[in-house]
């Protein structure tokens, strides 16, 4: 399979832990998007990278939520004090790289805080 | 704000017909548009895409088409398949940013 990969598939989490979740994506893309995806809602961009450096940000993502893409490969977001509202589909979704271009998105990490 | 949006937030057509899922964006500057197919459980699949200097184009039994002086996008699929059952959401690009802009989807559901 050479499509985006997500791990967890699902996360069940106490209020007040940190997770983190990981996304490879398709090898030789540029390109890594972080979105998060509530139910019946469309995919809300929470940021992206080009290879190692992260070039934008949404004001979705509060001081709580930090990515990474460390070697311009895999990346993980990770979420410090979880709170009720960060229940969602995280989605990475990535692209070569030539804009524009289709993202290619991987089937997410469902995140239940309890 | 602006946003990208959709017409019609279900639609259910008979197995065989053709469906037409329509999507209204507000920004004039976006460039470049694409349509996701997303089944339960699944993340968003690619569909198509256009860039802004077309009006149509065409892949396997999809065609989107774009009216830029209304802003309006549709996405038409010939001989609707069970397969096809899914909710369908258009995505602009705001010319300069790469982010994606999601709408709130489209569900079809296709009657065998």
């Amino acid at each position: 399979d050479t499509g985006v990969s997500q791990n967890p598939r699902h996360k069940i989490t106490k209020r007040g832990q940190n997770v983190t979740f990981r996304c490879d994506p398709i090898s030789e893309h540029n390109r890594l998007y972080w979105y998060r995806q509530t139910l019946g809602q469309g995919p809300e961009f929470l940021t992206y990278f080009q290879n190692e450096a992260q070039l934008e940000k949404s004001r979705l993502l509060s001081d709580r939520f930090s990515a990474e893409r460390p070697k311009g490969s895999f990346s993980t977001l990770e979420i410090q004090r979880t709170e009720q509202g960060d229940s969602a589909m995280y989605l990475c979704a990535s692209s070569p790289g030539a804009s524009p271009e289709p993202q290619h998105f991987g089937d997410g990490t469902r995140l239940s805080i309890l | 704000g602006e946003s990208v949006g959709l017409h019609l937030p279900t639609l259910s057509v008979q197995e065989g017909d053709n469906s037409i899922i329509n999507c209204a964006y507000s920004n004039s500057a976006s460039d470049y548009f694409i349509w996701y197919k997303q089944e339960s459980g699944k993340g968003p699949q690619f569909i198509i895409d256009i860039r802004s200097n077309m009006d149509k184009r065409q892949g396997k039994r999809v065609t989107v088409l774009l009216n830029k002086t209304v802003k309006h996008l549709s996405l038409q699929i010939a001989a609707t398949q069970p397969g096809d059952s899914a909710v369908y959401f258009c995505a602009e690009r705001r010319s300069g940013n790469t982010p994606l802009v999601f709408g709130k989807g489209t569900r079809l559901s296709v009657i065998a």
